[in-house]
Order: C-alpha cells, then sequence, then structure tokens
C-alpha cells in the first residue's frame, strides 16, 4: 500500500534554532499534502495545506515566517520552524493525498510523525 | 466550519468489556472517516461511512453511521488492550485539495 515517509522521527534543538521536516510520498505522487500539529493527549490540528509548485495555505492563526512550508516536488513536502521556542515544542503529522485517487476518501495517508522538543 | 464533538473523551475499561463511542455534529456529514493513533505514530484510518444508517464491521468494531448522518458510533466487543488508543473521527472536505477535520478525539485505555 502506499506510504508516506517523514523525518526525522525525533528531533531536540535549542531555543532559537530552525527545524526542517520533511515528508515524503514513497510510491505515488501527491500535488497536495497536509500538516498537522498535535500537543499531547489533543487531536490533530490543521496547520497548512502544501501545495506543489505554489505557495501554501495556511489556517488562520497560524504565522507563515513561523512555518515555512515547500512542496518543490510531487513526493517532498517539507515544514521548516523557524527560529524555534518551547512553546513550539509538538508532534508534527503530515499526510498526502495519493493523485491518481483524489476523489476517494480513503486515499489520505499519513506519515508517522515527528516529535519536536525545543530546549 | 463544521465542528465534530467526540464523547467520552477519556475511557478506562477492563479487557473483555464492551463499549461504545460516539462522533456528533449540529451538521450533516457528507462522509466521516474514523482513526485510530497510537502514542508517537501518525493516525490510521480504520474506516469511511458514507450512506445514512450505514453499519460497518472491522473484526470486533462496528461503526454506525446516523440515519440523519449528523452522528456516528463505534462499538468494540469484548476490548483488548491492543485496542488502547487514540480514536478519532475526521470529516472529509469536498474537492481534490480538500483538508481533513479531526475531532478531539477519545481516549481508550483497556486494562488486561
Amino acid at each position: 500500500g502506499a506510504v508516506v515517509s517523514q523525518h526525522p522521527s525525533r528531533v531536540i534543538c535549542k531555543s532559537g534554532t530552525s527545524v526542517k521536516i520533511e515528508c515524503r510520498s514513497l510510491d505515488f505522487q501527491a500535488t497536495t499534502m497536509f500538516w498537522y500539529r498535535q500537543f499531547p493527549k489533543q487531536s490533530l490540528m490543521l496547520m497548512a495545506t502544501s501545495n506543489e509548485g505554489s505557495k501554501a495555505t495556511y489556517e488562520q492563526g497560524v504565522e507563515k515566517d513561523k512555518f515555512l512550508i515547500n512542496h518543490a516536488s510531487l513526493t517532498l513536502s517539507t515544514l521548516t520552524v523557524t527560529s524555534a521556542h518551547p512553546e513550539d515544542s509538538s508532534f508534527y503529522i503530515c499526510s498526502a493525498r495519493d493523485m491518481a485517487n483524489q476523489f476517494s476518501n480513503e486515499k489520505l495517508f499519513f506519515g508517522s510523525g515527528t516529535q519536536l522538543s525545543v530546549l | 466550519t463544521q465542528l465534530l464533538e467526540q464523547s467520552p473523551q477519556f475511557l478506562s475499561i477492563q479487557e473483555g468489556e464492551n463499549l461504545t463511542v460516539y462522533c456528533n455534529s449540529s451538521s450533516v456529514f457528507s462522509s466521516l472517516q474514523w482513526y485510530r493513533q497510537e502514542p508517537g505514530e501518525g493516525p490510521v484510518l480504520l474506516v469511511t461511512v458514507v450512506t445514512g444508517g450505514e453499519v460497518k464491521k472491522l473484526k470486533r468494531l462496528t461503526f454506525q453511521f446516523g440515519d440523519a448522518r449528523k452522528d456516528s458510533s463505534l462499538h468494540i466487543t469484548a476490548a483488548q488492550p491492543g485496542d488502547t488508543g487514540l480514536y478519532l473521527c475526521a470529516l472529509q472536505g469536498r474537492g481534490a485539495n480538500s483538508k481533513l477535520t479531526f475531532g478531539k478525539g477519545i481516549t481508550l485505555s483497556v486494562r488486561p
């Protein structure tokens, strides 16, 4: 079945540094990928929709300059947390839609997530 | 924005017990998805329900979509410790770039 690979799975960084998270669709092409953030024992909150070859669409309250999204190819989207602070510590998850089945509700696959800890 | 309410928020039961959890909205769903998520992992799709009154079974899990398509339930028979996790219902928007909106989730703990 379709697989979405997310890397790294865990990252610890100092406050003020930037962290890049990669999301790859391994055996399908994805014009659209989604980035979510999840705090402990809470649900997934959509941060932004990443569109290949165009600007990402951010949800209300999500800072564009803080969370940079690049979707340069049909199989890769990256999320960069710039000048990270302890309050950015969270579980970040990406998902990708299989282009070949873009109107099927079944064809949305999730990465395994990245746990970011900012000291 | 269509909101999803899930209940109960937390549930701790003994192995072998049955349970039912719920996902509700004041608006009509076109379709609804249920996911299960384990700590440190991404959510995994369990089922999609589309038709009002629809019932789908996945081993010991039974999913029901309300006749009016405003609510859904998940019933687990003879729960096992492996059922422990966060159960999320989600709405899919329309169109090719439609986003998925999740409910707050139900944290289930099954004690051996």
